[in-house]
């Protein structure tokens, strides 16, 4: 595709329960990002991929987030055991070279 | 803690009104970034400044950044209602290419 795309836009879920959010990234972008943005807030950097290395987890909030990036495309963040407080609109973004980085629409979770 | 502070939060006027909007930090950046976001999007980048004292034009919007390079401004003139969205400063720091500290934004909203 020609922009970055995730799914679903929308999730509402309930809590305790596991989310699975998707990003597709810009074909040939060699990084990925995940971000989570609260109303009214900027946005708060999550994990960072780049190519084969090993990624940059440090900005997960809790045990209960991970993500992959399976052969250097897609990405999958998870959500375990969700709680109310992870609420948000989470984004992903890609990049080539640099930190020009172009996102998508964003999934927009809602924990009941 | 690198903080980046933005102001107004937010701001409603008129079309044809000029405005500015801040990004202000008590660190040094080595590069800072403005995004505009709308409503069920991703936010797009606008413009990156590099250069303390960097004067950047994009049509009606100029942006600048400071001499010490810890602050940036945006400044509109005679804003149109497509002006409408959340504006963002991003700011990196030497040595860390990729992780972006994020300001929580300017609410614009401009009136027909």
């Amino acid at each position: 595709g020609a922009g970055v795309s995730q799914s679903p836009s929308n999730k509402v879920t309930e809590k305790g329960k596991d989310v699975e959010l998707r990003c597709d990234p810009i074909s040939g972008h060699t990084a990925l990002y995940w971000y989570r943005q609260s109303l009214g807030q900027g946005l708060e950097f999550l994990i960072y991929f780049q190519g084969n290395s090993a990624p940059d987890k440090s900005g997960l909030p809790s045990d209960r987030f991970s993500a992959e990036r399976t052969g250097g495309s897609v990405s999958t963040l998870t959500i375990q055991r969700t709680q109310q407080e992870d609420s948000a609109v989470y984004l992903c973004a890609s990049s080539f070279h640099g930190n020009e980085q172009f996102f998508g629409p964003g999934t927009r979770l809602t924990v009941l | 803690t690198q903080l980046l502070e933005q102001s107004p939060q937010f701001l409603s006027i008129q079309e044809g009104e000029n405005l500015t909007v801040y990004c202000n930090s008590s660190s040094v950046f080595s590069s800072l970034q403005w995004y505009r976001q709308e409503p069920g999007e991703g936010p797009v980048l606008l413009v990156t400044v590099v250069t303390g004292g960097e004067v950047k034009k994009l049509k009606r919007l100029t942006f600048q950044f400071g001499d010490a390079r810890k602050d940036s401004s945006l400044h509109i003139t005679a804003a149109q209602p497509g002006d409408t969205g959340l504006y963002l400063c991003a700011g990196s720091f030497s040595g860390s290419n990729y992780q972006l500290i994020w300001g929580a934004g300017t609410k614009l909203i401009i009136k027909p």
